[in-house]
This record gives C-alpha cells, sequence and structure tokens, in this order.
C-alpha cells in the first residue's frame, strides 16, 4: 500500500525567510497531492493541492512542486508571516488519501 | 449542512465505559474517514468508508474500536470498555470519493477518559 514519510518533523525559520516542507510516496498510482494546515486547537484545512499532470502549482506566497519520477513533492513557503505558524500535512491518494506524518513550523519573530 | 458535522464536541467518560462518536458528513460524500489526533501529534488513521462499506479497517488499535456507517451518510465510532490511552480528539472527514478530491474535516470530538 501507499505510504508518505514527510520531513523535517520541525522546520523554525525567521520571519521574512522561506520554508520547504518535503513529502515522498512509494504508490505510483497515486495522483493527488494536497497540503493541508492546522492550526493549534483547530481542524486541518486544505492550503494548496496539485494533481499529477502538472508540476508546480503557486498560490500567492506558498507554492507546490510535484516530480513524479523521484516520487516527491514539496511545499514551498516564501516571506513567512507569524501566521504561517501551524502544523503542515501533506498527503498522497490514488482513491483514499494516506498522510505524512507532521511539520511543525516556527516562525521566529 | 454546510460542513461536516460531528458530535458530541467534547465527552468525558469513566474508565470501563462505552462510548458513541458520530459523524454527518457532507452530502453527497461517498467517502469518509476516521483519525485519532493526540495532543502535539499527527493524524492517527482509523478507518475508511467508501459508501457503505470500510475497505480500510487497518488502523482500529483493538477490537475495542468498531465503527459503522449507515446509508451512506451518517458514521459511529463506538469504543468499548473506554482506557486512559483512548483520550485524544477523533476528527472525522469526507470527501466525494473520487481520485483526486478534497477531504474536509470535522471539528473534531474530544475524548477524555477519567
Amino acid at each position: 500500500g501507499e505510504n508518505v514519510e514527510q520531513h523535517p518533523s520541525t522546520l523554525s525559520v525567521q520571519e521574512g525567510d522561506s520554508a520547504v516542507i518535503k513529502c515522498t510516496y512509494s504508490d505510483s498510482a497515486s495522483n493527488y497531492f494536497p497540503w493541508y494546515k492546522q492550526e493549534l486547537g483547530k481542524r486541518p484545512q486544505l492550503i494548496i493541492d496539485i494533481r499529477s499532470n502538472v508540476g508546480e502549482k503557486k498560490d500567492q506566497r506558498i507554492a507546490v512542486t510535484l516530480n513524479k519520477t523521484a516520487k516527491h513533492f514539496s511545499l514551498h513557503i516564501t516571506e513567512t508571516q507569524p501566521e504561517d505558524s501551524a502544523v503542515y500535512f501533506c498527503a498522497a491518494s490514488n482513491y483514499q488519501l494516506i498522510w505524512g506524518a507532521g511539520t511543525k513550523l516556527i516562525i521566529k519573530p | 449542512g454546510a460542513g461536516v458535522s460531528q458530535s458530541p464536541s467534547n465527552k468525558v467518560t469513566e474508565k470501563g465505559k462505552d462510548v458513541e462518536l458520530r459523524c454527518d458528513p457532507i452530502s453527497g460524500h461517498t467517502a469518509l474517514y476516521w483519525y485519532r489526533q493526540s495532543l502535539g501529534q499527527g493524524l492517527e488513521f482509523l478507518i475508511y468508508f467508501q459508501g457503505n462499506s470500510a475497505p480500510d479497517k487497518s488502523g482500529l488499535p483493538s477490537d475495542r474500536f468498531s465503527a459503522e456507517r449507515t446509508g451512506g451518510s451518517v458514521s459511529t465510532l463506538t469504543i468499548q470498555r473506554t482506557q486512559q490511552e483512548d483520550s485524544a480528539v477523533y476528527l472525522c472527514a469526507s470527501s466525494l470519493g473520487q481520485a483526486r478530491a478534497e477531504a474536509f474535516f470535522g471539528q473534531g470530538t474530544r475524548l477524555t477518559v477519567v
């Protein structure tokens, strides 16, 4: 079955710098790769997703890249702000979503 | 409803008692997931429904845990003879069940076993 690994588990960056979180997956049939943000005490919410027919997608300060050959995808956050502090989860899906373990992002003022 | 609804929001129960947690998915969503999340931890997969059937129940931690879904809609997660280690937030999510479908989460049920 599918397995998703996410790194790093914790990431601390200076406000204004960029943050990158990486995930790898095992099932080449996976074709949908969402990223969710979970703020403290709240439910996870979708922030961006990418489908297997594209290599990159951008939405303002966030972007996701996908390398199907290497079976990895990454979340990029530029010009980080305090409100970006949260736990971020990646997932891979053919039909069933399989989740990474999460990355706690800390933005230092 | 407009989103995934879970009830109760909070549940305190005595060790050894049974509890039922309810999830109302978004109308029309055929896929439904249950997860457990301890404080500061990730999403621990419990079970996945597609319609009324559960093609993947590999995450249920013991036979004290069971779940059902009726009418392709509401799902109930039952924990029998609760233990203190069952204390966590239980999250439900639903999606259209198609490939490339976004999952929407409920607000969760915070279970405390005393």
